[in-house]
């Protein structure tokens, strides 16, 4: 399976602490996507990293990628209850046009 | 931002029957649209990417003959279960991709649920 793994599948926390999510992927790719689902409910783009580049923000979320490693992460700070959610990266590998999607972490803010 | 809709939310249906899910762009154009399959705390599976006016292409272990995909229109994609059994349950969600887009950046609607009874 080319699915990528994230770590760690499942995070609890306090409001106002910060989470991070690593994702880890196995082919050479274009982009990376991470994406937030709530329960029972579609997917929400939140940020794209190209593979030129190593770091990017949005808001309170901050994302890291390392092509050598093959690794990249999301950084929520200050979260908020509803933060709560299942996170999902996404690689888009070169040439095949066509999202893989990791194993997602599922956070859980309480307030 | 771009917005795709899926019908219907929810579905239950008997063991034996048919079951056709919509998935529309409803403010863009989009050359193709992609069906997954999500099991319960499970990550999305993709199943077919879908090409307006043309036959789709399914993923590896995905059955062509027991899904089918119709792209027909450059806004709507329909995925038909056919002979639906338990093993089919499941949340199916669609996307779709903007035609011309920079990248591969994906809308996705907000999913059906399938129950096989």
């Amino acid at each position: 399976s080319q699915q990528g793994e994230e770590d760690p599948q499942a995070l609890s926390i306090q409001e106002g602490e910060n989470a991070t999510m690593n994702c880890s992927y196995k082919t050479s790719i274009n982009n990376l996507q991470w994406y937030r689902q709530n329960s029972g409910r579609g997917l929400v783009h939140l940020i794209l990293i190209r593979s030129n580049e190593r770091e990017k923000h949005s808001g309170r979320l901050r994302v890291t990628l390392d092509t050598s490693k093959k690794s990249s992460s999301l950084l929520i700070t200050a979260s908020r209850a509803a933060d709560t959610a299942s996170y999902f990266c996404a690689t888009d590998d070169t040439g095949f046009q066509k999202l893989v999607f990791g194993t997602g972490t599922r956070l859980l803010v309480s307030p | 931002g771009a917005v795709v809709s899926q019908h219907p939310s929810r579905v239950i249906c008997k063991s034996g029957t048919s079951v056709k899910i919509e998935c529309r762009s409803l403010d863009f154009q989009a050359t193709t649209m992609f069906w997954y399959r999500q099991f319960p705390k499970k990550s999305l599976m993709l199943m077919a990417t879908s090409n307006e006016g043309s036959k789709a292409t399914y993923e590896q272990g995905v059955e062509k003959d027991k899904f089918l995909i119709n792209h027909a229109s450059l806004t709507l994609s329909t995925l038909t279960v056919t002979s639906a059994h338990p093993e089919d349950s499941s949340f199916y969600i669609c996307s779709a991709r903007v035609a011309g887009g920079a990248y591969n950046e994906q809308f996705f609607g907000p999913g059906t649920r399938l129950t096989v009874l």
